[in-house]
């Protein structure tokens, strides 16, 4: 059954906006991790961001930041101030305690000069 | 740079013929990933290794099998290629096998011909 699931194949935005990339996960474990990947179009995946389904306050890691919403299951990652750097395709993944990684669809970023 | 290498980076070669994928892990990460990446298939998760014994099997085919040696470093073999499995192959390190987020090697894109 498909546990992540990014529902946007393709998101455009303008230089110095932010953006959402939604994420929404199926999980009946209390315990699991939610993850951002970027692949840019050289094919290697960076990780971005994680937050921790006990984690009382939302990740941040520079402009990126994480948009937990735990009772709706969904883990939006925001973006901002786009810069043309950040033109990728953007994975949503989850890990359950015990079990491995998951991966969604994937959303391709394209950040307008 | 994620600390993950992988070799070789491209690898072209004919149906039937089988090959050998080798990645490092990041200095005292003790687990290793595997992962495949399709158009059709997005990215789909393999095997799991940790400290030298397998943990996980995910979406693995028969032909297919990896070996995670003393030193850390890990083999994915592929044997009785087909067209199918022209991918790009991940392997990804952590130094957790439950939890925690995975670092990304650069991958290795393989045609069969």
């Amino acid at each position: 059954a498909q546990k992540i699931t990014q529902t946007q194949p393709g998101m455009f935005v303008q230089e110095k906006e932010a953006v959402t990339l939604d994420c929404t996960y199926d999980t009946s474990d209390p315990s699991y991790g939610l993850f951002w990947y970027k692949q840019p179009s050289s094919g290697e995946m960076i990780f971005l961001i994680y937050q921790g389904s006990y984690d009382q306050q939302n990740a941040t890691e520079g402009r990126y930041s994480l948009n937990f919403q735990k009772a709706r299951k969904s883990a939006n990652l925001v973006i901002s101030a786009s810069q043309l750097g950040d033109s990728a395709m953007y994975f949503c993944a989850m890990r359950e305690d015990n079990n491995d990684m998951r991966f969604g669809a994937g959303t391709r970023l394209t950040v307008k000069p | 740079d994620s600390g993950v290498t992988q070799t070789p980076k491209h690898l072209i070669t004919a149906t039937g013929q089988r090959v050998t994928l080798r990645c490092s892990p990041r200095s005292g990460d003790l687990s290793v990933y595997w992962y495949q990446q399709s158009l059709d298939q997005g990215l789909q998760f393999l095997i799991h290794y940790y400290n030298g014994e397998e943990r996980a099997k995910g979406n693995i085919l028969e032909r297919f099998s990896a070996q995670q040696f003393p030193d850390l470093h890990s083999e994915l073999n592929l044997s009785s290629l087909e067209l199918g499995d022209s991918a790009l192959y991940f392997c990804a390190s952590s130094v957790r096998a439950a939890s925690g987020e995975q670092f990304f090697g650069p991958g290795t894109r393989l045609t069969v011909l």
